[in-house]
């Protein structure tokens, strides 16, 4: 079967570094997208990784291990707006997201 | 640019009307469609694909004569939510992508459905 683990719910303060970890199993692998999505809103895209390697986008970074079926999204200075859910999202081998409930971060002043 | 937009925002109707979502591409033209739902704190869940000028693609368990999907032009996709019920009640978010299925996809505000 095809699945997604991240934690449910992180909480971080303002400033700070936070690091959302996901392991994936799926069906073959044609990449992973991280989306943000606030509350009541639909998902907005952060990021694509198709190799290994980190990838860097202003604060926001994401990391892929394929061998590992791991990725996580690195979030730097940290504000009050990065309050959100933020899902992990592998390509399966029909090229199909495979949409998880996503972790939701809670930053506190 | 890619910008994709979802008309109406909300809408609250009587159970057994039909509902229409329309989703729009406004700055680009968008090979693929797609159409999801999504109930409180759950995860987006795909309910069809459609390409410009065919058919759309079901997942398993939606029920297509339900849920009608046309796709007529490159920037327009359009779902019917046919005799409504209350349980049909959610959130419907589309996307538009450009072409590759590795391409990012670009979401709508979504609509949000309350059927009384």
């Amino acid at each position: 079967g095809q699945n997604i683990d991240q934690p449910t719910e992180m909480t971080a303060t303002e400033g700070a570094i936070v690091q959302i970890n996901c392991t994936y199993q799926t069906s073959g692998f044609n990449g992973l997208f991280w989306y943000q999505q606030h509350a009541g809103e639909a998902p907005t895209f952060l990021s694509y990784n198709v190799l290994d390697g980190l990838e860097e986008k202003g604060r926001f970074s994401s990391f892929l291990s394929r061998s590992k079926g791991y990725s996580y999204l690195l979030l730097k200075e940290l504000q009050m707006k990065d309050s959100a859910s933020y899902l992990c999202v592998p390509l399966d081998s029909n090229y199909q997201l495979i949409w998880g409930a996503g972790t939701k971060l809670i930053i506190k002043p | 640019g890619a910008v994709v937009s979802q008309h109406p925002s909300w809408v609250i109707c009587k159970s057994g009307t039909s509902v229409k979502i329309e989703c729009r591409s406004l700055d680009f033209q968008a090979t693929t469609m797609f159409w999801y739902r999504q109930f409180p704190k759950q995860s987006l869940m795909l309910m069809a694909t459609s390409n410009e000028g065919s058919k759309a693609t079901y997942e398993q368990g939606v029920e297509k004569d339900k849920f009608l999907i046309n796709h007529a032009s490159l920037t327009l996709s359009t779902l019917t939510v046919t005799s409504a019920h209350p349980e049909d009640s959610s959130f419907y978010i589309c996307s538009a992508s450009k072409g590759l299925a590795t391409d990012e996809q670009f979401f709508g505000p979504g609509t949000r459905l309350t059927v009384l």
